[in-house]
């Protein structure tokens, strides 16, 4: 069974400041996914990494993949306050459709 | 274009009634998903169906809960006879086709609370 861990689970840091979530999973997956969610909001895509050594920016954030090591990281690059939420990766198993998802990091930036 | 749209956007029941939550897919995305979020036990798949084919059930916490999705678009959730530890949100998301890069899109979610 494919189980998915993140660490941090909270993270509280001050603005303009550089740090990384991890993503760890257990079996073979041929997809990572990353969401964000606001308070009280549904999940909002922000990448899909699809084969080893993927990057993706979008502005402050990148993502990137290692399936050998089955990590994933979520960089966030000189944090800005409206960054602040919860983010969650999710692995796709091989052989069906349902995404497992990670226990999610609270994003606190302080101003 | 629209988004996936769920209702109702919350829902407060007695324990041992029947509830049905609604979820609205993407139009023309063939495959549909649900999800439950809950405090102790994060995010969860419930159920997927995509096009034709028999949906996927191995998420289902028991046989109180069931899904059907008709004319391939919108999907109904049932949980009937309702139990405290079903409080939670159940979130729909559906994607476009079977290709290996679709993204999976959430809609806003229902928040159940059985008293």
């Amino acid at each position: 069974e494919l189980k998915v861990e993140q660490n941090p689970l909270f993270l509280s840091m001050q603005e303009g400041k550089n740090y990384t979530i991890y993503c760890n999973y257990s079996t073979t997956s041929d997809r990572l996914y990353w969401y964000r969610q606001d308070p009280g909001k549904s999940l909002e895509s922000l990448f899909v990494l699809l084969s080893n050594g993927a990057v993706k920016q979008e502005g402050r954030l990148m993502a990137s993949l290692d399936t050998k090591a089955r990590l994933s990281t979520l960089h966030i690059t000189a944090a800005v306050h409206d960054l602040s939420a919860t983010y969650f990766c999710a692995s796709h198993n091989f052989g069906n459709e349902k995404l497992t998802f990670g226990t999610g990091t609270r994003l606190t930036i302080i101003p | 274009g629209a988004g996936v749209s769920q209702s109702p956007s919350n829902k407060v029941t007695e324990k041992g009634k029947d509830v049905e939550l609604r979820c609205d897919p993407i139009s023309g995305h063939t495959a549909l998903y649900w999800y439950r979020q809950s405090l102790g036990q994060g995010l969860e798949f419930l159920i997927y169906f995509q096009g034709n084919s028999a949906p996927d059930k191995s998420g289902l916490p028991s046989d109180r809960f069931s899904a059907e999705r008709t004319g391939g678009s919108v999907s109904t959730l049932t949980i009937q006879r309702t139990q405290q530890e079903d409080s939670a949100v159940y979130l729909c998301a559906s994607r476009q086709g079977q290709g290996v890069w679709g993204t999976q899109y959430f809609g806003p979610g229902t928040r159940l609370t059985v008293l």
